[in-house]
């Protein structure tokens, strides 16, 4: 059974960087494709990018490029999130999200999500 | 962008009744329109891929239909774990988006 393992709730000030991790199970690390979504309280889903745990491909939602990076380690079979430069606009629920079964735009294992707080 | 427009943006609606959710897309998508489950506190779950194609575990009173920029979910006797939002999504080109939310809620 897949399972998507996120790291804890962050609380950053504007202008810092957050970096949140993601751990798959249940196959083969280098199997994955993971996306990440957000949510701001209240608010609807976001798509922010895409990343091949394979080779490391990347696709990026155009508004995220320069600030967001994906990245995975084979080593430890974890990926990552960063944002800089965080503005409370980036305050929201971060999901770690993984189109395993229909391809990979069709969510089918979702995270339990990250809560990052931006506030001075 | 493909922009993703479901109506209503909410509605109210009874245990055992039909529900209806539209999604418009601003381009035509062909088939690749996902629709996802939110209930509150929790993250979403994947219903329906490929516009009509149930996700493994998902009831048969969810059902989807539609094409190109018109689609449509429908849940039939609606049960009291249907009340959740719900959320169109649009793989037909990156970036992937969502539509905006439908909050079913208990009338």
């Amino acid at each position: 059974q897949v399972q998507l393992v996120q790291s804890g709730p962050e609380v950053k000030q504007p202008g810092a960087s957050v970096k949140v991790s993601c751990k798959p199970s249940g196959d083969t690390f280098t199997d994955f494709g993971l996306s990440w979504v957000r949510q701001a309280p209240g608010q609807g889903l976001e798509w922010m990018g895409w990343i091949s745990a394979y080779n490391g491909n990347t696709k990026y939602a155009r508004r995220f490029q320069g600030g967001f990076t994906m990245t995975t380690d084979t080593s430890t079979s974890t990926a990552y999130m960063e944002l800089r430069s965080l503005t409370s606009d980036d305050t929201a629920v971060y999901y770690c999200v993984s189109g395993y079964s229909y391809g990979a735009g069709a969510f089918d294992y979702w995270g339990q999500g990250t809560l990052v707080t931006v506030s001075s | 962008d493909i922009q993703m427009t479901q109506s209503p943006s909410s509605l109210s609606a009874s245990v055992g009744d039909r529900v209806t959710i539209t999604c418009r897309a601003s381009q035509t998508i062909s088939t690749y329109l996902n629709w996802y489950q939110q209930r509150p506190g929790k993250a979403p779950t994947l219903l329906i891929y490929g516009v009509s194609k149930l996700h493994s575990g998902v009831p048969s009173r969810f059902s989807g239909s539609g094409s190109g920029t018109d689609f449509t979910l429908s849940i039939n006797n609606l049960q009291p774990e249907d009340f959740a939002t719900y959320y169109c999504q649009q793989i037909y080109n990156t970036p992937w988006t969502f539509g905006q939310g439908t909050k079913v809620e208990i009338k």
